[in-house]
């Protein structure tokens, strides 16, 4: 089964500044999908970036960009220019691509706060 | 477009009380997900639908059952509720195996005392 990682219980940064989330995964597949959650106060789930693991080239959005390391099942979350309203949970998932119904599975959480 | 829509938001049962969660989706969406979320912790797969009529177990089905009567609904039945089921309920809809985005509803926050 796969499983989800993420090391940093909690992680804190100027705002304006750039703080980086880490995520490891462990999966014997070759094609797959990792995702990177926000969670805000509001318990609302945010898509913010996905990876297609075929894809080499990193995923960026906005102020959001990836580190995918395949061979090193890593996939850490970049955020320039922090902003008050990035606080928020932050979790990593991974999903399958040859499981009938691509399930979810989600990382333990990094929560983020935005220093003034 | 209400996309995915969850009642109630709260919820307190005493335990061995029995209750639905409610799950409807607007976006004729094949694929529906049930997960919970304990405090402090990432969403575990409870259980899912790959369309009408068709439901499987996922990580933690233990204490729920489901039912997928139509595309739009997607209810989880708690019966004799236990603390142990204390959690935060959230359901997701996604289109279909194509689709990379699963969309998911605003959450039931459930205490059982």
């Amino acid at each position: 089964a796969q499983t989800v990682t993420q090391s940093q219980p909690e992680m804190s940064v100027q705002e304006a500044e750039t703080v980086t989330l880490s995520c490891t995964y462990d999966t014997s597949e070759s094609d797959y999908y990792l995702f990177w959650y926000k969670q805000p106060p509001s318990r609302q789930m945010i898509l913010v970036i996905r990876q297609e693991a075929y894809k080499q080239q990193n995923a960026t959005e906005n102020r959001f960009s990836v580190n995918f390391q395949k061979a090193a099942k890593s996939f850490s979350l970049k955020i320039s220019d922090s902003q008050l309203g990035d606080a928020a949970m932050y979790f990593c998932a991974y999903r399958s691509q040859i499981q009938g119904a691509q399930k979810l599975v989600f990382g333990q959480g990094t929560r983020l706060t935005i220093n003034p | 477009n209400a996309g995915v829509t969850q009642t109630p938001k709260f919820r307190i049962l005493k335990i061995g009380q029995s209750m639905t969660l409610q799950c409807a989706q607007d976006m004729n969406h094949n694929y529906m997900y049930w997960y919970r979320q304990d405090p402090g912790m990432g969403l575990k797969l409870i259980y899912y639908s790959v369309g009408a009529g068709i439901t499987d177990k996922g990580e933690v089905p233990n204490g729920y059952n489901v039912s997928r009567s139509t595309t739009e609904d997607f209810p989880l039945r708690l019966e004799l509720a236990a603390p142990s089921q204390t959690s935060v309920y959230f359901c997701a809809s996604q289109s279909g195996r194509g689709s990379y985005e699963q969309y998911f509803g605003p959450g039931t926050r459930l205490t059982v005392t």
